[in-house]
């Protein structure tokens, strides 16, 4: 079956830092990729959806500047959370379709990642 | 706007102890019912897609059925390993985003 590779698994760093996530689909083309942030006991708060060689479109109150997201290819995305502080601390995952989402075509087959456990310290 | 509402929040089971999860939506139009497990720390699994009313999945001791309001995720005689949170989520709009649900954290105890 399709499998999404998210790391690091866990990463802490310090605040002012920036840390990128990486998300690789293993053995199809992700054209279409979600991020996601989750809080304890809470649901997944999409963040972001991107098209494989398109400008990511970012869901309404999430700064754009801030979490850096690039879609160059149909295997990688990346989330790169820019000046970390303490408040972004969260677990974030990614979801990739090999549908090319738009305002007319959607995707019944989403694959996760295992998630990024983030503490800014 | 859409919402999706899931209850119980949490549900405590003794193993082979049945029960059902509900997952009640409000969206215009539905155009897929996912429901997922998701253990802790790690990303969701897919289990289901529904599409109408009246449509029913099974996969092992796990059933999911849909109406016109909501879906029920049905466990029977579970085991400790079933013990995960279960996710329910919709399609929020034709681009085909999903809209979560807080989720039902299941507790299988021996």
């Amino acid at each position: 079956g399709a499998v999404v590779s998210q790391h690091p698994s866990w990463v802490i760093c310090k605040s002012g830092t920036s840390v990128k996530i990486e998300c690789r689909s293993l053995d199809f083309q992700a054209t279409t990729m979600f991020w996601y942030r989750q809080f304890p006991k809470q649901s997944l708060m999409l963040m972001a959806t991107s098209n494989e060689g398109s400008k990511a479109t970012y869901e309404q109150g999430v700064e754009k500047d801030k979490f850096l997201i690039n879609h160059a290819s149909l295997t990688l995305s990346t989330l790169t959370v820019t000046s970390a502080h303490p408040e972004d601390s969260s677990f974030y995952i990614c979801s990739a379709t090999e549908v090319r989402v738009s305002s007319t075509r959607i995707s019944d087959g989403y694959t996760f990642g295992s998630g990024t456990r983030l503490t800014v310290v | 706007e859409d919402q999706v509402t899931q209850s119980p929040e949490a549900l405590r089971l003794q193993e082979g102890e049945s029960s059902s999860l509900n997952c009640s939506y409000t969206v215009s139009g539905l155009r897929g019912l996912f429901w997922y497990r998701q253990d802790p720390g790690k990303g969701p699994e897919f289990l289901f897609t529904l599409y109408s009313a009246g449509e029913e999945k099974e996969k092992e001791r796990l059933k999911a059925t849909l109406t016109k309001k909501e879906s029920f995720l049905h466990i029977t005689a579970p085991k400790p390993e079933d013990s995960a949170t279960y996710l329910c989520a919709v399609h929020r709009d034709s681009w085909g985003k999903l809209q979560f649900g807080a989720g039902t954290q299941v507790v299988v105890t021996p």
